[in-house]
């Protein structure tokens, strides 16, 4: 069972900061929280992964909190090809054999 | 070349039919994986390749049958499906099974 609970669905105004949250209570200490998206028809794609310090890169920022029991990515200025199912994954390196599991996901609507 | 690729595009197939999948990667990437994916659903883990060899099977039915030929190329051999087969099977790599993973776009398949 995934191990994240995310909301169902946002909305977005496009040029907006998209802020998608997600509660991870059970992290273990050696779990990194991954984030992919996927858009409609299309294959997920990785987006950014942290393990207790906040990161950027050129997609996005992710915010962890100091217990690591949630985060939120950030999408600084959401344009409408952001439209997709954003999946928070907490994920083990090295004791799951290279497992991603994938939860529900957030529908995010970036509308104009 | 920075691409999963994924062909056919769609299949349709019977139920007495076989018919296979197809993967490749040119990233130098050592693990490749098998999801399915129902509509509306998130993906679920069906194989894990790491350096050719079957690192794990999630319990799949054996009319499905994966095969990695050498270190570029995964395909998904499908003998005698279900209907409720049809999904999106979506291939992924990664440059070791603890890396993130780059999505191909999918295959449809349709067992009529």
């Amino acid at each position: 069972d995934a191990k994240t609970t995310q909301p169902p669905s946002m909305d977005c105004a496009e040029g907006r900061a998209a802020n998608l949250p997600c509660n991870h209570s059970t992290i273990s200490g050696n779990e990194y929280v991954y984030w992919y998206r996927q858009i409609h028809s299309q294959g997920p794609q990785y987006i950014i992964h942290g393990l207790k310090n906040n990161e950027t890169n050129e997609m996005a920022s992710l915010i962890i909190t100091e217990d690591r029991k949630s985060s939120t990515l950030i999408l600084p200025h959401a344009t409408l090809r952001d439209t997709a199912v954003y999946y928070c994954i907490v994920r083990g390196l090295y004791n799951q054999g290279g497992k991603l599991i994938f939860g529900q996901g957030t529908e995010l609507s970036v509308k104009p | 070349d920075t691409e999963v690729t994924q062909t056919p595009k769609h299949l349709v197939m019977g139920m007495t039919n076989k018919k296979s999948l197809k993967c490749e990667q040119h990233m130098g990437h050592r693990a490749m994986y098998w999801y399915k994916q129902k509509a509306k659903k998130p993906p679920e883990l069906m194989f894990v390749y790491s350096y050719e060899k079957l690192s794990i099977n999630e319990s799949v039915p054996s009319r499905f049958s994966p095969e990695c030929p050498n270190s570029s190329l995964l395909n998904l051999h499908l003998h005698a499906l279900q209907p409720e087969d049809s999904a999106l099977y979506l291939c992924a790599s990664s440059p070791q099974f603890y890396n993130e993973q780059f999505f191909g776009p999918g295959t449809r398949l349709t067992v009529l």
